[in-house]
């Protein structure tokens, strides 16, 4: 089956700093990646969908210039948190769509956990 | 607008009780699919089952089954003879269009104990 990895799965970083985080389709090409972020004991909610080679798509209220998402290829897409503060920790949690496949398979990474201290 | 509700937050059962997680969505699509998802301790979500709106018949995969009911917009999951290890986060998630590999809208989640 399809694999999407992510790294790093846990990260602790001070406020004010940017963490990156990658999403890496393993076993195919991704034509487009979604990120959703998750707060604790709640639901995932989409922030924003990337394409191959184009501007990221964001959600109503999720500020583009503090998550910055590049996806740059076919099988690695990146989400930078600027600026971090301690309110942006969160689970973040990519999903990669198989554009091979007819059906269009979405295939979710196993998360990263955010604390900003 | 689309929307999933998973009315119950938390449910607690007795090993090898059977269990019913309860999912209605609104969608003002013709063509949508409907998943499961289950989220373990470790939050790595585990896909369970997708279903298109075309296709209403009864799911069984072992101890899980699958009840679509496009009349009552439903799409209820349940769990013969729970197990120590179903305890997760189940969610109900939506998404429209003929794909089913557009973003997806989850609902709020159950949350399944299951006591030994």
């Amino acid at each position: 089956g399809a694999v999407v990895s992510q790294h790093p799965s846990r990260v602790i970083c001070k406020s004010g700093t940017s963490v990156k985080i990658e999403c890496r389709s393993l076993d195919f090409q991704a034509t487009t990646m979604f990120w959703y972020r998750q707060f604790p004991k709640q639901s995932l909610m989409l922030m924003a969908t990337s394409n191959e080679g184009s501007k990221a798509t964001y959600e109503q209220g999720v500020e583009k210039d503090k998550f910055l998402i590049n996806h740059a290829s076919l099988t690695l897409s990146t989400l930078t948190v600027t600026s971090a503060h301690p309110e942006d920790s969160s689970f973040y949690i990519c999903s990669a769509r198989d554009g091979r496949r007819e059906t269009y398979e979405q295939y979710f990474g196993p998360g990263t956990r955010l604390t900003v201290t | 607008a689309q929307k999933v509700t998973q009315a119950q937050t938390e449910i607690s059962v007795v090993e090898k009780e059977d269990v019913t997680l309860d999912c209605v969505y609104e969608t003002r699509d013709t063509t949508y699919y409907l998943f499961w998802y289950k989220q373990p301790p470790s939050g790595e979500l585990v896909f369970l089952i997708r279903r298109n709106s075309f296709d209403e018949q009864n799911e069984i995969s072992g101890r899980y089954s699958w009840n679509f009911q496009k009349s009552t917009s439903s799409f209820n999951f349940t769990i013969t003879a729970s197990q120590v290890v179903d305890s997760a986060v189940y969610f109900c998630a939506l998404s429209e269009g003929e794909t089913g590999a557009n973003n997806l809208f989850f609902g709020t989640g159950t949350r399944l104990t299951v006591i030994p």
